[in-house]
């Protein structure tokens, strides 16, 4: 079973554009971490916010955190051909422990 | 500094034969992952090595799979016999964990087997 799920399932929007990626989640975490995966690379690790922190940026990506709501976003700006990837949740917590759950994915298509 | 190596990259199999895949992690990194992942979905985690010891294997189907990993270093994960809803990316991924906190896990390539 997956805890995280991602919305949208898919987005495409053109070079430029910002693209913002949602991450729902079921129980008590410990920290929430963001990944991408493409054909070339393979999956790699974006960012890790932890359970006390709101807000997280990196480069052109910023990450958010609520855990009221138990969801998380993940805004990429300025958005590149090379942001084509599929982009994954993955939840940490004591809940199951310490396991790290992976959501499906959201397939993001940058058109140049 | 080296990344986390897979092997084979490819491997198509018949029903029923056995099969193994080979990871070596980054090194220095005590806590090694196995996961499966399907087209279109996510990676689900396998089982999860502390150094030499299996800490989580509640997810491997132990009918079927084994893993080990000596000398907590290099890991093979084996199935057999394969099914055919076997078939899936296999990937293996290795992180530096402190006590109960998890750190970003870095992946390896993964094996794409194919049971026809």
């Amino acid at each position: 079973s997956q805890q995280g799920e991602e919305d949208p399932q898919a987005l495409s929007i053109q070079e430029g554009e910002n693209a913002t990626m949602n991450c729902s989640y079921k129980t008590s975490i410990n920290n929430l971490q963001w990944y991408r995966q493409n054909s070339g690379r393979g999956l790699v690790h974006l960012i890790l916010i932890r359970s006390n922190e709101r807000e997280k940026h990196s480069g052109r990506l910023r990450v958010t955190l609520d855990t009221s709501k138990k969801s998380s976003s993940l805004l990429i700006t300025a958005s590149r051909a090379a942001d084509t990837a599929s982009y994954f949740c993955a939840t940490a917590g004591s809940a199951g422990g310490f396991k790290t759950i992976f959501g499906a994915g959201t397939r993001l298509f940058v058109k140049a | 500094e080296a990344g986390v190596v897979q092997s084979p990259r490819y491997k198509i199999i018949e029903k029923k034969q056995p099969v193994a895949f080979w990871c070596n992690p980054i090194s220095g990194h005590n806590t090694l992952y196995w996961y499966r992942q399907n087209l279109g979905q996510g990676p689900e985690l396998l089982i999860r090595y502390e150094n030499e010891e299996a800490v989580d294997d509640s997810q491997l189907p132990k009918d079927r799979f084994s893993a080990e990993r000596l000398k907590g270093v290099d890991s093979t994960l084996k199935i057999q016999p394969a099914e055919l809803g076997d078939s899936a990316v296999y990937l293996c991924a290795s992180s530096l964990a402190l006590g109960g906190s998890y750190n970003e896990q870095f992946f390896g390539p993964g094996t794409r087997l194919t049971v026809l």
